[in-house]
């Protein structure tokens, strides 16, 4: 199965908003609702930022937020602040196998 | 909270089999979708499989003539086991517990070193 298609960085300044993209196919971002987003600092474990497109776990600041159009999910995160800079990962599910497929990973610098 | 703990070996040689444990604390494991994914050393997340309490598994395709996914609900474990691992396979290996498709609660991860 391919990976999702994640640039692999961006950069913004604080303050101010960058968004993430993530392309797949109609048989997994396009064809259903199940894109997740995840933030990873160094050396430490993911942590889920955005579930089902959209939706934000308990505690995750309204500063990140999800969408989708067509094969394209994106991740939005306003206000950027100096503690946002990591990785991030897009996930859906994938109708092809049945199974979870990862994009290739985007590394956010806050300049 | 939900807590999760991996362990097992840091180093494999070349063809035998990776096995890892997680160990879950602060809720039962008999419920939801309890899933491992790895990391190698620079890059992306990949996602090896699930399964759930119940037994059931699914396996990535790229993986699935070489992984077994088990539980044990009396320890509230779930184990990796890996066979014919190569240095391909060295990499952090986490694991999860998955809602949908969705990784909710993440282990801190265990890297495992393939080499002679």
């Amino acid at each position: 199965q391919s990976a999702l298609t994640q640039p692999a960085s961006v950069s913004g300044s604080p303050g101010q908003s960058i968004t993430i993209s993530c392309t797949g196919t109609s048989s997994d971002v396009g064809g259903y609702n199940y894109v997740s987003w995840y933030q990873q600092h160094p050396g430490k474990a993911p942590k889920l930022m955005i579930y089902e497109v959209s939706n934000r776990p308990s505690g995750v600041s309204n500063r990140f937020s999800g969408s989708k159009s067509g094969n394209t999910a994106s991740l939005t995160i306003s206000g950027l602040q100096a503690e946002d800079e990591a990785d991030y990962y897009c996930s859906s599910y994938t109708s092809s196998s049945t199974s979870v497929v990862f994009g290739g990973g985007t590394k956010l610098t806050v300049l | 909270q939900v807590q999760l703990q991996e362990s097992g070996p840091g180093l494999v040689k070349p063809s035998e089999t990776l096995s890892l444990t997680c160990t879950v604390s602060g809720g039962s494991i008999s419920s939801y979708y309890w899933s491992w994914i790895r990391q190698p050393p620079g890059k992306g997340l990949e996602w090896i499989g699930y399964i759930y309490y119940s037994g059931s598994t699914n396996y990535n395709p790229s993986l699935k003539s070489r992984v077994t996914i088990s539980v044990d609900t009396s320890k509230n474990q779930f184990s990796l086991k890996l066979s014919s691992v190569t240095a391909a396979d060295t990499a952090v290996y986490y694991c999860a517990r998955q809602m949908y498709t969705a990784m909710v609660n993440w282990g801190q991860g265990t890297m495992v070193t393939v080499s002679s």
